[in-house]
C-alpha cells in the first residue's frame, strides 16, 4: 500500500514567520510531488509541484525534495493569516501505466497563522 | 474561462435513493478522477478515467459507478444511497502536455459535492 504521511498539526506560527510543512512517502519509485492548499469547506488548489531533488521557489513558497530520504517539504516565508489552511502533500507514482497518473494524498497539515 | 464544474454543491437525500453527481470540464483533459474526502482525512481515489469509454475503480471500495461517454463529462452514480455514503465528493482532471515528468501538472479540482444521506 503506497502511503503519504503528514503531521496533522495544527502548526501554529505568528504572522511574518516561516512555516515548515513536511511529508514523507513510501513508494521509492515516485516521480512527481505536489502541494495543495485547502481552505475549510473548499476544494484543494495546487500551489507547488516539484520533480527534481533540491529546492524550487515560487514567491513566498519553496518546495524541497530529497528522493533518497523520501521526503518533501514546503516552506512558507512571511506567513500571513490568509495562509491559514490545510496543506495536502500528494505524490504521483513512477508507474509507466495509466494508473500511475493518479495522485496519492496525505491527510494534510493544518496551518494556523496568528496576527 | 476553462474550468471544472460539479453539481449539485450540496445534496441531502434519503436512504435508498438513486443519485448522480455531475462533473464536467471544459479544458479537454483526457484524465478525470473522483475522490472521496471525510473531514480531517485524506482524499481517497474511488474512480478514474483516461478517456472516453475508459473507467477504472480506485483503491477505495465503493458502491458507486461512473461513465465516460464524452471527454468533458464524468458523472458518478450511487444506485442506492446509504448513510455511510455521507461525505464530500471531489472531481478532478489532469493532462500531460508532452513527454516526461516536466509536462505533468497535477490536478484541477471541482468545487465538490457535499452529500448527506439521512
Amino acid at each position: 500500500q503506497k502511503e503519504v504521511e503528514q503531521n496533522s498539526g495544527p502548526l501554529s506560527v505568528p504572522e511574518g514567520a516561516i512555516a515548515s510543512l513536511n511529508c514523507t512517502y513510501s513508494d521509492r519509485g515516485s516521480q512527481s510531488f505536489f502541494w495543495y492548499r485547502q481552505y475549510s469547506g473548499k476544494s484543494p488548489e495546487l500551489i507547488m509541484f516539484i520533480y527534481s531533488n533540491g529546492d524550487k521557489e515560487d514567491g513566498r513558497f519553496t518546495a524541497q525534495l530529497n528522493k533518497a530520504s523520501q521526503y518533501v517539504s514546503l516552506l512558507i516565508r512571511d506567513s500571513q493569516p490568509s495562509d491559514s489552511a490545510t496543506y495536502l502533500c500528494a505524490v504521483k507514482s513512477g508507474e509507466a501505466n495509466q494508473a500511475g497518473t493518479a495522485l496519492i494524498f496525505g491527510k494534510g497539515t493544518t496551518l494556523s497563522v496568528s496576527s | 474561462e476553462a474550468d471544472i464544474y460539479q453539481t449539485p454543491r450540496y445534496l441531502v437525500i434519503g436512504t435508498g435513493k438513486k443519485i448522480t453527481l455531475e462533473c464536467s470540464q471544459t479544458m479537454g483533459h483526457d484524465k478525470m478522477y473522483w475522490y472521496q474526502q471525510d473531514p480531517g482525512m485524506e482524499l481517497h481515489l474511488i474512480h478514474y478515467s483516461y478517456g472516453v469509454n475508459s473507467t477504472e475503480k480506485g483503491d477505495l471500495s465503493s458502491e458507486s459507478t461512473v461513465s465516460r461517454i464524452r471527454t468533458e463529462h464524468f458523472p458518478l452514480t450511487l444506485e442506492s444511497a446509504r448513510p455511510s455514503h455521507t461525505s464530500q465528493y471531489l472531481c478532478a482532471s489532469s493532462e500531460n502536455r508532452g513527454q516526461g515528468e516536466d509536462n505533468y501538472f497535477g490536478y484541477t479540482f471541482g468545487s465538490g459535492t457535499r452529500l448527506t444521506v439521512v
